[in-house]
């Protein structure tokens, strides 16, 4: 069974820092790796997709990496400010599933 | 578009009782599914559909069923509550089975207490 770990589970970090979370999941057949964002008491809202055959993907201040080979994703968030405070969640889409890790709650201090 | 809808966003139930979870989306998405959010365990599969008339189960399915009688729904039952059900549940769904193009969509989910 696949098995998705995220680490750290908590971080915090001063506004405008640049950082870096990670993923790590142990079978590499994957289809693809989706990054998440949720809010306290809310569901979650899509950030990136990265599809199997690619390694990175960017949009606006974030920029998400793919490497296979050694299991591992992280999602870099530049210049960071309060409103990314939120938990971050990677999926891996297997055959018939989500997988998901347990998420690493980031707090940016204004 | 509206996405995935679920209702209700709060419910509170005696250990016995029944309900259904609604979920429906109008993006033409073949597969639907539910999963249920606890703490310290992330998100785990309940059940799943590849598209109306298909069904299957997920990790967690007992105590739960569902049906897909149309593209656009796909309810989920709790056919006998217990506290060990108390949990957010949600409600995704994507073009395809492997998420392929744009990935999966979330809806805001279900807050279910069981007391």
């Amino acid at each position: 069974k696949q098995e998705v770990t995220q680490i750290p589970a908590a971080l915090s970090v001063p506004e405008g820092e640049n950082l870096v979370l990670n993923c790590s999941f142990t079978d590499s057949a994957i289809y693809n790796l989706q990054w998440f964002r949720q809010d306290p008491g809310k569901g979650l809202t899509s950030l990136l997709l990265i599809q199997s055959s690619q390694r990175e993907q960017t949009s606006g201040r974030l920029n998400a990496s793919l490497d296979k080979s050694s299991g591992r994703s992280t999602l870099y968030i530049a210049a960071s400010q309060p409103g990314d405070s939120a938990t971050y969640l990677c999926a891996l889409t297997g055959a018939n599933n989500l997988f998901f890790g347990t998420g690493t709650r980031l707090t940016v201090i204004p | 578009n509206a996405g995935v809808t679920q209702t209700p966003k709060f419910q509170v139930l005696k250990t016995g009782q029944s309900m259904t979870l609604q979920c429906a989306q109008d993006m033409n998405h073949e597969y639907m599914s539910w999963y249920r959010q606890d703490p310290g365990m992330g998100l785990r599969l309940i059940h799943y559909s590849v598209g109306a008339g298909i069904t299957d189960q997920g990790e967690v399915p007992n105590g739960y069923n569902v049906s897909r009688s149309t593209t656009e729904d796909f309810p989920l039952r709790l056919l006998s509550a217990a506290p060990s059900q108390t949990s957010v549940y949600f409600c995704a769904s994507s073009y395809s089975l492997i998420g392929e193009d744009y990935g999966y969509t979330f809806g805001s989910g279900t807050r279910l207490t069981v007391v």
